[in-house]
């Protein structure tokens, strides 16, 4: 069963910070995280493991909540460069490789 | 590394027609998966091969489609006939065992069935 993230789109403007939710009706083992640009393929963030530690790079990090099923994805002083859609993808088979993804947050960073 | 190599990028065909998709994983990479994208429904996982051997099909529609790989550098996904509601983007990925799990995805074939 497909994530639900929310929101489904937002518009920040530079230097502002952003949160992505991603929910899972699912135990989940990993939760991975996308970006894909307009016209372009989905490029790999980082990943998230069952009993890991929260995650990140820049001025992009993520948090896992085992016990909710949840997963966020935090963008701090956004850059126009952020902009794109962010896609969650879930794992709930312990395998780290099939993973499910959701519908996607758009995300638009504006001067 | 080149990265994933699809093709063709962009295919146009009339419905009823077969279409073959190609794609040409990162070598070295032991994982390859087939990927739908639609404004509807996402970013669907269609099938996805383990060194060569598809693990896992439940995500192909139905038995019009069909995914072979016949070797560790070269796969295929079949549409046989084509419908208007197979047009996509299809990506294909591919990952390695010791890897970060990290996906990486090729530019994609944008399919439009008439």
């Amino acid at each position: 069963q497909q994530p639900v993230q929310s929101p489904q789109a937002v518009i920040l403007r530079e230097g502002e910070d952003a949160v992505i939710n991603c929910s899972s009706s699912k135990a989940l083992y990993s939760v991975h995280w996308y970006r894909q640009k307009h016209g372009e393929a989905p490029v790999f963030l980082m990943i998230l493991l069952k009993g890991g530690e929260q995650k990140g790079h820049e001025k992009i990090s993520a948090s896992f909540n085992e016990k909710k099923q949840q997963s966020s994805l935090y963008l701090t002083a956004s850059q126009l460069s952020y902009s794109g859609t962010y896609f969650c993808g879930t794992d709930s088979s312990g395998g780290y490789q099939k993973v499910t993804f959701g519908t996607g947050t758009k995300l638009q960073v504006i001067p | 590394d080149a990265g994933v190599i699809q093709s063709p990028r962009h295919e146009v065909t009339e419905m009823g027609q077969e279409v073959t998709l190609r794609c040409k994983p990162i070598s070295g990479h032991d994982y390859l998966f087939w990927y739908r994208q639609t404004m509807m429904r996402g970013l669907e996982l269609l099938i996805y091969f383990n060194n060569n051997v598809p693990i896992d099909d439940s995500g192909m529609p139905e038995d019009r489609f069909s995914a072979k790989m016949p070797n560790a550098s070269f796969s295929t996904l079949k549409i046989q006939p084509s419908e208007p509601r197979d047009s996509a983007v299809y990506f294909c990925a591919s990952s390695w065992t010791g890897g970060s799990y990290e996906q990486y995805f090729g530019p994609g074939t944008r399919l439009t069935v008439t």
